[in-house]
């Protein structure tokens, strides 16, 4: 167990609605990373927040956004659902800007779009 | 887009039998990090090397870094079938200005009794 936790576990939704998942980094950890990862391939970096500023975006589309609360904890949003948007989410926490550290990641949030 | 290739995409072997995954990757990095994956869950770190760093050993895990020919390979040994998984390369490329992982696709290990 890492101590980063996600919330919801699984979610179905249809396309066009708009979903949010949730985040708490470990703690003492500011800076909590989002990843996508369809099935069967490697998770792909969405976006970073580092003490509730976003720096640091991957090739997503605008419709995915997110929020860092001052207790570190995230959320992501992804309005305008698409299909492709079914995917496992992870988010992981580190503790700060230094980049040799470890990034401990949560469990995922299981999202199915039909 | 995904930076690194593991090879193989999968393997099979038998408990006790070593397992070596091989990471290729294309850019300057910082560091590299295996992360193991059970099942589609979440992903457990299981080591990291630094770009100055050519050998890292941890438990049953040993890994090591060729950046001259931006590889990578984790060894296991004496394995056990609670090995299953899917196991990643994850790099953290240079001068991005935050720390960003970039995951390979993946080699499935499955360890038979």
């Amino acid at each position: 167990e890492t101590g980063v936790t996600q919330s919801p576990t699984h979610l179905i939704k249809t396309r066009g609605q708009q979903v949010t998942l949730r985040c708490s980094s470990q703690s003492g950890h500011n800076t909590v990373s989002w990843y996508q990862q369809a099935l069967g391939q490697g998770p792909q970096f969405i976006f970073q927040y580092y003490r509730e500023e976003e720096n640091g975006r991957g090739n997503f589309p605008p419709r995915f956004s997110g929020l860092q609360f001052p207790n570190y904890s995230s959320e992501l949003n992804v309005n305008a659902l698409e299909l492709d948007d079914s995917a496992l989410y992870l988010c992981a926490s580190s503790a700060g800007q230094v980049l040799y550290n470890e990034q401990f990641f949560g469990p995922g949030t299981r999202l199915t779009v039909l | 887009s995904q930076q690194g290739e593991e090879d193989p995409q999968a393997l099979s072997i038998q408990e006790g039998e070593n397992a070596t995954m091989n990471c290729s990757y294309k850019t300057s990095i910082n560091n590299l990090q295996w992360y193991r994956q059970n099942s589609g869950r979440g992903l457990v770190h299981l080591i990291l090397i630094r770009s100055n760093e050519r050998e890292k050993h941890s438990g049953r895990l040993r890994v090591t870094l060729d950046t001259s020919k931006k590889s990578s390979s984790l060894l296991i040994t004496a394995s056990r079938a609670a090995d299953t998984a899917s196991y990643f390369c994850a790099t953290d490329a240079r001068n991005t200005g935050f720390q960003k992982l970039v995951f390979g696709t993946g080699t499935r290990l499955l360890v038979s009794p």
